[in-house]
């Protein structure tokens, strides 16, 4: 069974860095890709961004290109989501989710980082 | 780049009662679009792919339609569990993902 398994709670002040992770367990990693969504406080779910750990092939949403880093270690099939300067509109919930070519949609989820930026 | 929009953007339903949800692409994504549930403080759950294929452990009162711009989640008799905000999701030009905005089912 494919799990995710995020790291935890980060409460940080504007302009610090962050990276988070996401660690996948129980299949084949050079199958899948990972994802990385965000839910802002009481709104909907963005698409941020995708990574093919096995190449580091990486695509970003438009709206989120140049704003955040997605990196990936193979060797501890892990993925990252990074800033390198926090603001308080990034406060939300992260989400990793698997895809794949043949399983494109998004399956499982990782459990969810809550990230809070506040001074 | 595509745009998703789901209607209505909350759905007042009772118990047993049947709830329809409307999504639409503003091109055509084919079948290539999935319905995502969520409840809260839960990550979201993988309902529907390709339009009208339910997802392992899904009861059949779930249901998907539709295909190019106009897609369909279909509850046929809800239950308590079923009230929650869902999501449709675009693929079409894999791996780039678009959701839509989300439809709340409220308790009527």
């Amino acid at each position: 069974e494919v799990q995710l398994v995020q790291s935890g709670v980060e409460v940080k002040k504007p302009g610090e860095s962050l990276k988070i992770s996401c660690k996948g367990s129980g299949y084949n990693f050079s199958t899948y890709w990972f994802a990385w969504v965000r839910q802002m406080p009481g709104k909907g779910l963005e698409w941020i961004g995708i990574i093919y750990p096995v190449d580091s092939d990486t695509r970003y949403s438009p709206s989120f290109q140049g704003q955040v880093t997605i990196s990936a270690d193979r060797s501890i099939s892990t993925a990252y989501l990074q800033w390198s300067s926090l603001k308080a509109s990034d406060t939300a919930v992260y989400y990793c989710a698997t895809s794949s070519a043949s399983h494109i949609w998004f399956d499982p989820w990782g459990q969810g980082t809550l990230v809070t930026v506040s001074s | 780049e595509k745009v998703m929009t789901q209607s209505p953007d909350t759905l007042s339903v009772s118990p047993g009662e049947r709830a329809t949800l409307s999504c639409r692409a503003s091109q055509s994504v084919s079948t290539n679009l999935a319905w995502y549930q969520q409840k809260p403080g839960q990550a979201p759950r993988l309902l529907i792919y390709d339009a009208s294929t339910r997802a392992t452990g899904i009861p059949a009162r779930f249901s998907g339609s539709g295909s190019g711009t106009e897609f369909t989640l279909t509850i046929s008799s809800l239950q308590s569990e079923d009230f929650a905000v869902y999501y449709c999701q675009e693929y079409h030009n894999w791996p780039l993902f678009t959701f839509g905005p989300g439809t709340k089912v409220n308790i009527k």
